[in-house]
């Protein structure tokens, strides 16, 4: 079965300084994509960035860049210069490009930002 | 703009009762999904839909049952025998091409038990 671990239930991270959030999954499938998505206090999912297995080059999406570890089933997520904004409960999610393309979530990481 | 309506956006249930989440999109996405998320662990899937009028079962779909008989609609009832509803419940849905693109959301409908 395929599984995603979130192991860090909480972080912290001082305003403009840089955070990163880990996730390890489990699959036996080659073809495969990854996700990270935000849920702020208003609970609406965001997503923040995504990366396909087949693509060696690790995902940037301004602030936001992931670590794609292909072989170790690693796929941590890297905020820079952080924002008061980016406080918010953070989800890595991984989908098999099978028969029923089922998102499968970790068990999130709470972030919060100090000022 | 193209989006997923989710209503009631709160919900209060009394033991014994049915009661029915409505998921709306009109983003002409052949895919839905329900999940339930409680607090420590994480979203987890109830039931999904890829095409009108078929459905599967997700990991938890005890208690729980849906119907799909129009694409922009995927309506989840959680009945009387879901022994533990309270929580926050997410609609999603997905377009067939681009999946790199993830899913897409609503606001989601939190249910109480009172």
């Amino acid at each position: 079965a395929q599984t995603v671990t979130q192991s860090q239930p909480e972080m912290s991270v001082q305003e403009a300084e840089t955070v990163t959030l880990s996730c390890t999954y489990d699959t036996s499938e080659s073809d495969y994509y990854l996700f990270w998505y935000k849920q702020p206090p208003s609970r609406q999912m965001i997503l923040v960035i995504r990366q396909e297995a087949y693509k060696q080059q690790n995902a940037t999406e301004n602030r936001f860049s992931v670590n794609f570890q292909k072989a170790a089933k690693s796929f941590s997520l890297k905020i820079s210069d952080s924002q008061l904004g980016d406080a918010a409960m953070y989800f890595c999610a991984y989908m098999w490009r099978g028969a029923t393309n089922k998102l499968i979530f970790g068990t999130g990481t709470l972030l919060a930002v100090q000022p | 703009d193209g989006g997923i309506t989710q209503s009631p956006k709160y919900l209060f249930r009394k033991e014994g009762q049915n009661v029915t989440l409505s998921c709306e999109q009109n983003l002409n996405h052949d895919a839905m999904y329900w999940y339930r998320q409680d607090p420590g662990q994480g979203l987890r899937l109830i039931y999904y839909s890829q095409i009108v009028n078929d459905f599967q079962k997700g990991d938890i779909a005890e208690g729980y049952s849906v119907s799909r008989e129009k694409k922009e609609s995927f309506p989840l009832t959680v009945t009387s025998a879901q022994k533990n509803p309270t929580a926050f419940y997410l609609c999603a849905s997905r377009e067939s091409v681009g999946l790199s693109y993830g899913y897409t959301f609503g606001s989601g409908t939190r249910l109480t038990v009172v």
